[in-house]
């Protein structure tokens, strides 16, 4: 079955920092890959995804990831972190096609000023 | 701006009575739309897959009975969470698929159950 897994439940880091969340997947082909950000009050926001092609992506607010298919793994970077990008990050992979979404347990990032 | 509205955003109702909440498109005819439930401190879970003009298709372990979907409009889906008790307070949320195997959800709704 496919699952996805994000190894850290809370991240702290501080203004400026670097930023990296892990993101692992478990499918038997390349899955098509998001990462999400969740902020109170708001709907998940769509950062960046992966269907195919060059394995490293940039998204939106500074984000990139990269999948790396011999790790299964999808994880999320930002070079430096403001304190806005303080939120919840869900990672989630879809069998391609079907629009069917498998979430991550989420990332909580909190950002010290 | 939001693409996927929903309503009432948050919501407290008695055991036994039944809470609709609504999700719109607001931006996009959406044939398809999806609910989610998201537990504290947990991850979304699909529980159903709304299609526009037809039965709704629920994911293994959802009550179909429990909770009713009705996608009546292309721009209209309804979950109404029937009977409702404490462990069906949660947070569920709902997003409309796009034409790139991308979606974009609505804010929400924290439904408590008393």
């Amino acid at each position: 079955a496919q699952s996805v897994t994000q190894p850290d439940i809370h991240i702290t880091v501080s203004e400026g920092a670097s930023l990296e969340l892990r993101c692992n997947y478990s499918y038997g082909a390349t899955p098509y890959l998001f990462w999400y950000v969740q902020s109170p009050g708001q709907g998940l926001q769509l950062l960046l995804k992966y269907f195919s092609g060059d394995t490293l992506v940039q998204g939106i607010k500074g984000f990139e990831a990269e999948f790396k298919r011999s790790q299964s793994s999808f994880n999320l970077r930002k070079p430096s972190v403001h304190w806005s990008d303080a939120a919840e990050y869900f990672c989630a992979v879809e069998t391609s096609g079907t629009y069917k979404y498998i979430f991550g347990t989420g990332t909580r990032l909190k950002v010290l000023a | 701006g939001a693409v996927v509205s929903q309503h009432p955003s948050w919501v407290i109702c008695k055991s036994g009575t039944s809470v609709k909440i609504e999700c719109r498109s607001l931006d996009f005819q959406a044939t398809t739309m999806f609910w989610y439930r998201q537990f504290p401190k947990q991850s979304l879970m699909l529980m159903a897959t709304s299609n526009e003009g037809s039965k709704a298709t629920y994911e293994q372990g959802v009550e179909k009975d429990k909770f009713l979907i009705n996608h009546a409009s292309l721009t209209l889906s309804t979950l109404t969470v029937t009977s409702a008790h404490p462990e069906d307070s949660s947070f569920y949320i709902c997003s409309r698929a796009t034409s790139t195997d991308t979606q974009y959800f609505g804010p929400g709704t924290r439904l408590t159950v008393l």
